[in-house]
């Protein structure tokens, strides 16, 4: 076990629909990323955000947004899903120890099924 | 933009055996390189991470290596064990960027 949850962990929507999946970061943790991994592929870096603000941004589509509350806890909404949305989507968490360097603890995933 | 290639897809060794997995990175700036191992159905879990300022780390069965010169960085098993079978993960960033790339894994499978 990481100390990094995330909810819900399983998805079932329709398209055109909008979810929000939640993450929780370690305890003392005030860095938190965002991946998408679709089936057999890689991680795809969406979002980053250290305590409250967002840092950095990959390859995050429009319909997707991300926030971080003053708890520490972030959501990450996907909204107008597509098929291609369905994916398993990864929140991580990091001390943040050299200027974003250092190690990412990963939460279990939430699997998101767009049928 | 930023990439990282990463070689094999898919890497079958007897156990035993040693395995290698290759990245190279496109972005010269680059100077922290993680590697994830994620089994199936896990999440990824950190097993080695070099800095730019080494050439070389071990940590028991694994070492990773890095060619700055060459943009490369390279993963290493030995004596491989059946438990090592998992896909694995190079990726690449920059201080101060805060952005992560990944490659798009390696699955390796350790035969007994």
């Amino acid at each position: 076990d990481s100390g990094v949850t995330q909810t819900p962990k399983h998805l079932i929507t329709a398209t055109g629909q909008r979810v929000t999946l939640r993450c929780s970061p370690r305890s003392g943790d005030l860095s938190v990323y965002w991946y998408q991994q679709s089936l057999d592929q890689g991680l795809q870096f969406l979002i980053q955000y250290y305590n409250g603000e967002e840092r950095a941004k990959g390859n995050i589509l429009e319909r997707f947004s991300a926030q971080q509350f003053p708890d520490l806890h972030s959501e990450l909404n996907l909204s107008s899903l597509e098929l291609g949305d369905s994916a398993l989507y990864f929140c991580a968490s990091s001390q943040e120890q050299i200027r974003g360097q250092g190690e990412q603890f990963f939460g279990p995933g939430t699997r998101l099924t767009v049928l | 933009g930023e990439n990282v290639e990463q070689h094999p897809s898919t890497l079958s060794v007897q156990e035993g055996d040693s395995a290698v997995i290759k990245c190279t990175y496109s972005d010269s700036a680059s100077n922290y390189f993680p590697w994830y191992k994620q089994e199936l159905g896990k999440r990824p879990q950190l097993i080695i991470d070099i800095r730019s300022n080494v050439g070389e780390k071990k940590d028991q069965r694994i070492a990773v290596t890095l060619n700055k010169t060459a943009k490369h960085f390279s993963l290493h098993i030995t004596e491989t064990q059946p438990e090592d079978s998992a896909v694995y993960f190079c990726a690449a960033t920059t201080s101060g960027t805060y952005k992560y790339i990944f490659g798009t894994g390696t699955r390796l499978k350790v035969l007994a």
